[in-house]
């Protein structure tokens, strides 16, 4: 079945460590997306991504980085420089940017230890 | 500036009583509207849509919305509420300028209760 995983469900993560998300489908959609969600918040976009070798900065972006290498994989990295990392993150991709339909991941929960 | 708001963070319906939730947007160019439900600890999951056509748009699990431009509204509805529906919805708005970001509201939380 086509679709899109998230790794690990659950993460954590130590004062001064970077650590990566793992996002990946098999939908052969071109437009893949990070947003973070925070209780109590609307999703906030990360990053997003076109297409292969090409991604722009979301209303968030500081403090995470992100690569495009392959179609189906799109991780995120968490760096030390983002602060406030614990949050719920959701992975999304479409058929092509501003396609009418995200298809979501079941998220990525990450801690701060 | 754009900005979706849902006014309802929490709404809490007897199981079979009608649900309506909320959900205003202030956008320059035409919207396109979207309705999702969480489950905890899951994903989104699209309910229904609107880009063009009829206003009142029909989606899955029997919810429906309707688009009212003169109110800049897109609520969601429902007749008959099943303890199933608990989750957390969220209203996202979009349009042709910067479609490739939707724009969430901060979402409702719905307890059913028997």
């Amino acid at each position: 079945d086509g679709g899109i995983t998230q790794s690990p469900k659950y993460l954590f993560r130590k004062e001064g460590q970077n650590v990566t998300l793992s996002c990946e489908q098999n939908l052969n959609h071109d437009a893949m997306y990070w947003y973070r969600q925070d209780p109590g918040q609307g999703l906030r976009l990360i990053y997003y991504s076109q297409i292969v070798n090409d991604f722009q900065k979301g209303d968030i972006a500081e403090g995470y980085s992100v690569s495009r290498e392959k179609k189906e994989s799109f991780p995120l990295t968490v760096t030390s420089a983002q602060k406030n990392p614990t949050a719920f993150y959701l992975c999304a991709s479409s058929i092509q940017l501003g396609s009418e339909k995200l298809f979501f991941g079941s998220g990525t929960q990450l801690s701060v230890l | 500036a754009q900005s979706v708001t849902q006014p309802d963070i929490h709404i809490t319906v007897s199981e079979g009583a009608s649900l309506e939730l909320r959900c205003n947007y202030s956008y320059g160019a035409t919207p396109y509207l979207f309705w999702y439900v969480q489950s905890p600890g899951q994903g989104l999951q699209l309910l229904l849509k609107y880009f063009s056509g009829d206003t009142l748009v029909q989606g899955i699990k029997g919810f429906e919305a309707e688009f009212k431009r003169s109110q800049s509204s897109f609520n969601l509805r429902k007749p008959s509420v099943h303890w199933s529906d608990a989750a957390e919805y969220f209203c996202a708005v979009g349009d042709q300028n910067s479609g490739y970001a939707l724009n969430f509201g901060k979402g409702t939380s719905l307890l059913v209760t028997p």
